[in-house]
């Protein structure tokens, strides 16, 4: 069956520090992959998706990239944190156009 | 665009008494729509889904929703509810590219947080 992880947990970071969050999926092959942002409050907003290696879509400039070295890794990451960039940030996965999408357990990221 | 609206910030309810979260849509063409619930601190997990079909569609823990195409609603409803279901719901519709096939962006609404009293 397929599984998605994503880690770590919780992420405590100063300002201007640098941030890697990664999520990998299982058991499934050239899935598509997103990175969501929920923010105080609960919508989410989705930062990146990616179809295949070293393809991504970014769809709010920010101070964010993501980037995917291998089929089923998904690397959000930052030079310089800000304030700003707080929150719970969620990796997802799918396969093909029409299904559902699957989400890891999230990271809280809390940028002091 | 695509997009969803989740009119509610809050539904409130009795354990016991049926509930309905409201979802309502905007697509050009067929639309694709999903629920969501997550818990807190937690990843969102899949409920149901329309694709095409039967306009009611059975999900997970007992839920369902109702697609309505005149009124473009997708409402999620389930009998009974229990205090365990108190947790925020998300209703999300899948993007449509250029020419109207189905795309791989999945758009969320704003979310509804269920409270189920006992």
């Amino acid at each position: 069956s397929q599984t998605i992880h994503q880690w770590p947990a919780t992420l405590v970071q100063p300002v201007g520090s640098p941030l890697s969050l990664e999520c990998t999926v299982e058991g499934t092959s050239n899935p598509n992959l997103y990175w969501y942002r929920q923010a105080a409050g609960r919508g989410l907003q989705l930062l990146f998706y990616s179809v295949g290696i070293g393809q991504i879509s970014s769809e709010v400039p920010q101070n964010l990239s993501a980037s995917r070295p291998q089929d089923r890794q998904f690397i959000l990451s930052s030079k310089k944190l800000l304030l700003s960039d707080s929150g719970f940030y969620l990796c997802a996965w799918s396969v093909g156009g029409v299904t559902e999408a699957f989400f890891g357990q999230g990271t809280r990221l809390t940028v002091v | 665009a695509q997009s969803v609206a989740q009119p509610e910030d809050q539904v409130n309810v009795a354990e016991g008494n049926p509930l309905t979260v409201k979802c309502t849509y905007s697509v050009s063409g067929n639309p694709y729509l999903f629920w969501y619930v997550q818990y807190p601190n937690r990843g969102l997990q899949f409920l149901l889904k329309y694709i095409t079909g039967d306009n009611l569609v059975k999900g997970s823990y007992g839920f369902e929703a109702e697609f309505n195409k005149s009124q473009t609603s997708f409402h999620l409803k389930k009998p009974s509810a229990l205090v365990s279901d108190s947790a925020l719901y998300f209703c999300a519709v899948r993007d449509r590219g250029r020419y109207g096939g189905a795309t791989n962006k999945l758009i969320f609404g704003t979310g509804t947080l269920l409270a189920v009293q006992p």
